[in-house]
């Protein structure tokens, strides 16, 4: 009853590849999010999805494309990958936009680019 | 430009009491979060402040000033699993005028024997 999943938990690959991130909520949240955690821990957003439509594009690459089938689901593609994709990367999710929704977040997945 | 500080690292000792301080500057303001990160984990809400005051939950709580942009998470009688990463987080507007939350860069807390 894992309230947001994320696969895979770990990804390693080469540099130049195409890679994607799956994410799901089971919480009947209305918003989605996509958050970038770099070794030094800054966690930064890069989209947010509300009602399976686009709402933050944080100056991100646009190797990174997320799709948001349906309001459960938000998953991230990654093409040509470089070596600073490296990192932790969290799917998140909230019953809205207001401050007081509280964010629930994924386990994680760790990228490791070589 | 929109920002929040907090200090970096803070090292207390069990069963002492630690306050991890807060300041943001950010367009617009809907309230300030606390959210709990222990390593190779994911973040974990903690508390949220909408006016201000303290608000206190068991052993943590968490204060705002909106008039001084300033909050503060207190953590008492500390245990070795309070050892974590504390983020403080501000609703505000982007260039976009969206709403977002904008995060701190997270301050690491060692709790020793």
């Amino acid at each position: 009853d894992t309230a947001v999943s994320q696969t895979p938990k770990y990804l390693v690959t080469q540099m130049g590849n195409d890679k994607s991130i799956k994410c799901e909520q089971n919480l009947g949240h209305d918003t989605m999010y996509w958050y970038k955690q770099d070794s030094k821990k800054f966690l930064k957003i890069m989209f947010s999805y509300n009602n399976k439509e686009l709402i933050i594009n944080e100056t991100v690459p646009n190797r990174f494309s997320p799709k948001s089938p349906d309001k459960a689901h938000l998953n991230l593609h990654i093409n040509s990958l470089e070596l600073g994709d490296s990192a932790v990367y969290f799917c998140a999710s909230s019953r809205g936009l207001d401050m007081q929704d509280t964010q629930y977040f994924g386990p994680g997945t760790r990228l490791t680019v070589l | 430009g929109q920002s929040l500080e907090q200090p970096s690292e803070v090292t207390a000792v069990e069963g002492a009491i630690v306050q991890i301080n807060c300041t943001y500057q950010t367009s617009g303001f809907y309230g300030l979060s606390w959210y709990q990160q222990h390593d190779g984990g994911a973040p974990t809400f903690l508390s949220y402040n909408g006016l201000d005051g303290l608000e206190e939950t068991g052993r943590f709580s968490s204060f705002l000033s909106r008039s001084d942009s300033y909050g503060y998470l207190l953590l008492q009688e500390l245990q070795m699993k309070d050892s974590a990463s504390y983020f403080c987080a501000v609703r505000a507007y982007n260039a976009g005028n969206n709403r977002k939350l904008i995060w701190g860069l997270g301050t690491s807390l060692a709790v020793n024997p």
